[in-house]
């Protein structure tokens, strides 16, 4: 059974911060991996998806990498921001029609 | 292009009653998806329809169920509610049902509470 493991659950850093987030998965047969953003309260935003086969995906600040054969993957937030606050998911598509998803990492960045 | 949109926004309910829940998928979008979102934790995957026709259920019990229009917008009903339905309920669409590099959009959900 697939799992989707986040760590941190909860990070607080100062604005400017450069930082890491994790997501690590059991099963590596899986189509995609995908990150998410959520504001409280709201629905999903897709930040960045990466398609098993590739090994990175970038958008501005953003990069996120995958290691498929170690069920790894980081997304990079590079100068956070204090409109970065959020929580973060990780999703990963074991075959069609459906995400796993994270209990996702929430982050506060202080202005 | 709108984007894909859900109603109500808020629910409040008491244990035993039904619900439906709405959601309109992306212009020529044909598969929706429903996720439940109890506080603190990640989506779960409840049904996916696509062309009308049931695709995927997650592990959730025969009080769920859903259906699919012609015009592909999609109804989520749950009977008998609990207090552990309370939760945000996000519906997705997206072209396809699902593969390498396809995307599903979500909608901004439908909180229901139920006491």
């Amino acid at each position: 059974k697939q799992e989707v493991t986040q760590i941190p659950a909860a990070l607080s850093v100062p604005e400017g911060e450069n930082l890491v987030l994790n997501c690590s998965f059991t099963d590596s047969a899986i189509y995609n991996l995908q990150w998410f953003r959520q504001d409280p309260g709201k629905g999903l935003t897709s930040l960045l998806l990466i398609q098993s086969s590739q090994r990175e995906q970038t958008s501005g600040r953003l990069n996120a990498s995958l290691d498929k054969s170690s069920g790894r993957s980081t997304l990079y937030i590079a100068a956070s921001q204090p409109g970065d606050s959020a929580t973060y998911l990780c999703a990963v598509t074991p075959g069609t029609y459906k995400y796993i998803f994270g209990t996702g990492t929430r982050l506060k960045v202080l202005a | 292009d709108a984007g894909v949109t859900q109603s109500p926004t808020h629910l409040i309910k008491t244990r035993g009653q039904h619900v439906t829940l709405r959601c309109s998928p992306i212009s020529g979008h044909k598969s929706v998806s429903w996720y439940q979102q109890v506080l603190g934790q990640g989506p779960q995957f409840i049904f996916q329809y696509y062309e009308k026709e049931e695709r995927g259920r997650g592990n959730f019990p025969d009080r769920f169920s859903a259906r699919q229009f012609p015009n592909y917008s999609s109804e989520l009903n749950v009977n008998a509610l609990l207090l552990g339905d309370s939760a945000l309920y996000l519906c997705a669409s997206s072209t396809g049902t699902g593969g390498a590099g396809e995307t599903q959009y979500f909608g901004p959900g439908t909180r229901l509470l139920v006491l």
